[in-house]
C-alpha cells in the first residue's frame, strides 16, 4: 500500500523566516507533487516533479522552490515566509508520467506564518 | 487510523450510461466528505458534503452522504467521454481547535468510451 508521508503535521513560523517541508513516498513514484488547499481556492499545484533532480512549476509557484534530490524524497522550500502562505500543504506522488495516474496524497501540513 | 475506501477502482462504460462511485470511509471526528474531479494538474472540486441524506446535485452529477453508515455515493448520469477522469474522495476531519486533516482515497478511474 502506498504510503506518502508528510515530516510535519503542524508549522508555526515568523514572517522571513525559511521553511522546509517535506515529503517522502515508499512505493518508487516517479512523480511528486506540491499543493496547496486554500477554503474557496480547491488545491493548487505549485510545483511537481517527475523525476529526480528535475521540476516543473505549477499554477502558483512565486514564492516557492522545492527540491528533489531522491527519488523518494520532494521538499517544498518557502525561502521567506509571508502571511499569505498560512495554508494546508498537501504532497502527492502517483506512477508513471504525467496526470493520468491517481494521485495518492500524504496527510498534508498546516502551516502559519506569523 | 483514518481509512477512506473507494470503488471500483476502475470502471469503463459507454457513452450515455449511468455510473455510480462509491466512497466509504472509517475516521475520527468526521467534519465533511469531498469529491474531486482529477483530469488535469490540479483536482477539481465538486461537491462537499456535510449533513446527511441531502443530495447534491451539479448538472448531470449529484452527491449524497450516510453518516450512519458512513458512506457516499457520485452519480453521473448520460455519460459524455470528457466525464472521462479520475474522481477522488476525501474526508475532511476536525482537529483541536478547528478543521485539520484531509484523508483521500485511491480514487476511482472512470473511463467512457464512445
Amino acid at each position: 500500500d502506498v504510503k506518502v508521508t508528510q515530516s510535519s503535521r503542524y508549522l508555526v513560523k515568523r514572517t522571513g523566516e525559511k521553511v522546509f517541508l517535506e515529503c517522502v513516498q515508499d512505493m518508487d513514484h516517479e512523480n511528486m507533487f506540491w499543493y496547496r488547499q486554500d477554503p474557496g481556492l480547491g488545491l493548487r499545484l505549485i510545483y511537481f516533479s517527475y523525476d529526480v533532480k528535475m521540476k516543473e512549476k505549477g499554477d502558483i509557484p512565486e514564492g516557492y522552490s522545492v527540491s528533489r534530490e531522491k527519488k523518494e524524497r520532494f521538499s517544498l522550500i518557502l525561502e521567506s515566509a509571508s502571511t499569505n502562505q498560512t495554508s494546508m500543504y498537501l504532497c502527492a506522488s502517483s506512477l508513471g508520467r504525467g496526470f493520468g495516474s491517481p494521485l495518492h496524497f500524504g496527510n498534508g501540513t498546516r502551516l502559519t506564518v506569523t | 487510523e483514518d481509512k477512506v475506501v473507494q470503488s471500483p477502482l476502475s470502471l469503463v462504460v459507454h457513452e450515455g450510461d449511468t455510473v455510480t462511485l462509491n466512497c466509504s470511509y472509517e475516521v475520527t471526528n468526521f467534519r465533511s466528505l469531498l469529491w474531486y474531479k482529477q483530469e488535469k494538474k490540479a483536482p477539481t472540486f465538486l461537491f462537499m458534503l456535510t449533513s446527511s441524506g441531502i443530495e447534491k446535485k451539479s448538472g448531470r452529477l449529484s452527491s449524497i452522504l450516510d453518516k450512519k453508515e458512513l458512506f457516499s455515493i457520485l452519480n453521473i448520469t448520460a455519460t459524455q467521454t470528457g466525464d472521462s477522469a479520475i474522481y477522488l474522495c476525501a474526508v475532511l476531519m476536525y482537529s483541536g481547535g478547528g478543521a485539520d486533516g484531509l484523508t483521500f482515497g485511491k480514487g476511482t478511474h472512470l473511463i467512457i468510451q464512445p
